[in-house]
């Protein structure tokens, strides 16, 4: 069974930093390209980013880019994303999502962890 | 980056109803078109990928059709556990997500 485990939210002060992780288990992790997608309070889905299997290539949502880099440990079996200059806009929960196949259509989805930028 | 537009925004209708939304790209995407299911705090769910194939375990109730610019996802007959908001999704290019419908049971 996919399971996808998210940690390292929390509140954080406006310009500040953030790292987030997921876990991944029960699936080839190395196989897959996975992606975060945010969800603001009461909001709908936008997709922030994602990575490829191996080759390190990343993608960014125009509202990041410049703020914040996925990356990924084949080894640890886990992604990340570190956020920098955080602004309230980027309150949220965030969930990290595996792609199906090599699609970007997000077949597994972890619990999610909030984000709340707020002095 | 592909806008993509979902209407209605909402809708209510009653338990055995037959249910469309419909989802619209400002461009062509050909058939990746997705289609996904959030219950109040809950996870989304994949239920339809590439415009008509259903994800695992989904009930032959939902189907999709389309291609180029307009889609739509339909419910054949709308049980109380489908009261959630759907979300398209666009995995041509860089993804996007129309902005959701909530599905509420008279």
């Amino acid at each position: 069974e996919v399971q996808l485990l998210e940690s390292g939210g929390g509140l954080v002060q406006p310009g500040g930093s953030l790292r987030l992780s997921c876990a991944a288990s029960g699936f080839t992790f190395s196989n897959y390209p996975m992606s975060w997608v945010r969800q603001a309070p009461g909001k709908g889905l936008e997709w922030v980013s994602g990575i490829s299997r191996s080759d390190g290539t990343t993608f960014y949502a125009d509202s990041v880019k410049g703020r914040f880099t996925i990356s990924r440990d084949n080894f640890k079996n886990n992604l990340y994303m570190q956020m920098n200059s955080l602004s309230a806009g980027d309150t949220a929960v965030y969930y990290c999502a595996k792609w199906k196949g090599d699609q970007s259509i997000f077949d597994s989805w972890g619990q999610g962890i909030l984000v709340t930028v707020s002095s | 980056d592909i806008q993509m537009t979902q209407s209605p925004s909402s809708l209510s209708a009653s338990i055995g109803d037959r249910v469309t939304i419909t989802c619209r790209a400002s461009q062509s995407i050909r058939i990746y078109l997705n289609w996904y299911q959030q219950k109040p705090g809950k996870v989304p769910n994949l239920l339809i990928y590439n415009t008509s194939s259903l994800q695992g375990e989904v009930p032959s109730r939902f189907s999709g059709s389309g291609s180029g610019t307009e889609f739509t996802l339909t419910i054949s007959s709308l049980q109380p556990e489908d009261s959630a908001t759907y979300y398209c999704q666009q995995s041509y290019s860089t993804p996007t997500f129309g902005q959701g419908t909530r599905v509420e049971i008279k």
